[in-house]
């Protein structure tokens, strides 16, 4: 059964310190894998798609990367700006086309 | 023009009422989703329109029924809710239901219902 898992479910920064959330899947044959952010009361907004393990995109203070079973969203030095729900997203592996299956989240907190 | 704008923004609602969330795109995408979200869940898919005709339908009570008019609307029409159904309720769109297509998301309505 194709699952996307993110952890941690939470995570607690101080301005200034780095670190990695993570979403692991099982997908066979991956069709692209997707990055959001979520603000309280609004819609995912698009950060990113990778499609193929090794691949790295950055825009800002993030950097997303792929490897063959998991992705990692890589925040250097956050801003209080950078709070908010991180998600990542499949599409199902099947012949319906675009249905993505999204993780459960991680809720980023950075304080000033 | 990137945004996908949903109407009312908020809205409570009884048992026995009906009412209808909105959306609207002018991207010129020919996909259309509603998801529905509840409290610090992901977002769950409930429809795909493609090119105007319903193509996914992921087994919602038929208390939920979409409508899509034309390509840059979709409609959700609710009557005959139960408050487990209070949720933000988000409309996206996609270039056309392919693989890889990223969603643009609407902000989505909230619901409740009393």
């Amino acid at each position: 059964e194709d699952q996307v898992t993110q952890s941690p479910e939470a995570l607690r920064l101080q301005e200034g310190e780095s670190s990695s959330l993570n979403c692991s899947y099982t997908v066979s044959g991956l069709r692209g894998l997707f990055w959001y952010r979520q603000d309280p009361g609004k819609g995912p907004e698009f950060l990113f798609t990778l499609y193929s393990a090794g691949e790295e995109k950055e825009k800002e203070r993030l950097k997303a990367t792929l490897t063959k079973k998991e992705s990692f969203l890589h925040i250097t030095a956050p801003k209080p700006e950078d709070s908010a729900t991180y998600l990542c997203a499949v599409p199902l592996n099947n012949n319906a086309g675009n249905m993505l299956t999204f993780g459960g989240g991680t809720r980023l907190m950075v304080k000033p | 023009d990137t945004e996908v704008t949903q109407t009312p923004k908020h809205l409570v609602m009884g048992m026995t009422n009906k009412k209808s969330l909105k959306c609207e795109q002018h991207m010129g995408h020919r996909a259309m989703y509603w998801y529905k979200q509840k409290a610090k869940k992901p977002p769950e898919l409930m429809f795909v329109y493609s090119y105007e005709k319903l193509s996914i339908n992921e087994s919602v009570p038929s208390r939920f029924s979409p409508e899509c008019p034309n390509s840059s609307l979709l409609n959700l029409h609710l009557h005959a809710l139960q408050p487990e159904d209070s949720a933000l309720y988000l409309c996206a769109s996609s270039q056309d239901q392919g693989y890889g297509e990223k969603l643009f998301f609407g902000s989505g309505t909230q619901l409740s219902v009393l």
